[in-house]
């Protein structure tokens, strides 16, 4: 069974650009999450995509935004990067959206705006 | 809104000490309860879990009680080795809310010395 993969391990980027990350879900899970870990920090929920729809969102501005295709891998899109926007970003799948099911992580991208 | 705090670290302790990392919560329903740990540059990795009231979740040692009387989740271990050294968190997600997203703790990091 495959875990939980991101693309890039890392990437630098300057500030104004765009980024896009990626995610592989875990074999069988149909729900992908978006955090943002600062620095020190615990992670933020950004968004979560089931079955290709956006389900939830947090605090984040619209130019974050995400997509989740049909074989439920999913991105990640920032535009307009700003230095606050350098953090891990950590996918995790799921097996469903609802309930206590558990999310799997993977190892993060680590983005730099300079 | 739903909240977790963590005790502040870091946490040092010798190799076989005991250990408690305090946890607490405000959910305005009936959260499930977890114990995340990141080893250094790594994701997540899911350490134990438990979905309702005087659940206690367990696994490699650790263990946590779902206390609702007193809104808390301490994470425990009665003979910490120097490879649990890591950041932990706490977090909680409310599985009729938003999908089950994970609400997290600022985190605690841990270090053993031998």
């Amino acid at each position: 069974e495959t875990g939980v993969t991101q693309s890039p391990t890392h990437l630098i980027k300057t500030r104004g650009q765009q980024v896009t990350l990626r995610c592989s879900s875990q074999s069988g899970h149909n729900t992908v999450s978006w955090y943002q870990q600062a620095l020190g920090q615990g992670p933020q929920f950004i968004f979560q995509y089931y079955r290709e729809e956006e389900n939830g969102r947090g605090n984040f501005p619209p130019r974050f935004s995400g997509l989740q295709f049909p074989n439920y891998s999913s991105e990640l899109n920032v535009n307009a990067l700003e230095l606050d926007d350098s953090a891990l970003y950590l996918c995790a799948s799921s097996l469903e959206s609802w309930g206590s099911h558990e999310q799997y992580f993977g190892p993060g991208t680590r983005l730099t705006v300079t | 809104g739903d909240s977790v705090t963590q005790m502040e670290g870091p946490v040092t302790l010798s190799e076989e000490a005991f250990l408690t990392i305090n946890c607490t919560y405000t959910a305005t329903g009936y959260p499930s309860l977890f114990w995340y740990v990141q080893y250094p540059g790594e994701g997540l990795q899911l350490l134990l879990k438990a979905t309702k009231a005087d659940d206690k979740g367990s696994n490699k040692g650790f263990e946590a009680t779902y206390r609702k009387e007193t809104t808390s989740f301490h994470l425990e271990k009665g003979s910490v080795q120097v490879s649990d050294s890591a950041v932990y968190f706490c977090a909680l997600s409310d599985p009729n809310n938003q999908g089950g997203k994970l609400i997290f703790g600022q985190g605690t990091e841990l270090s053993v010395k031998p």
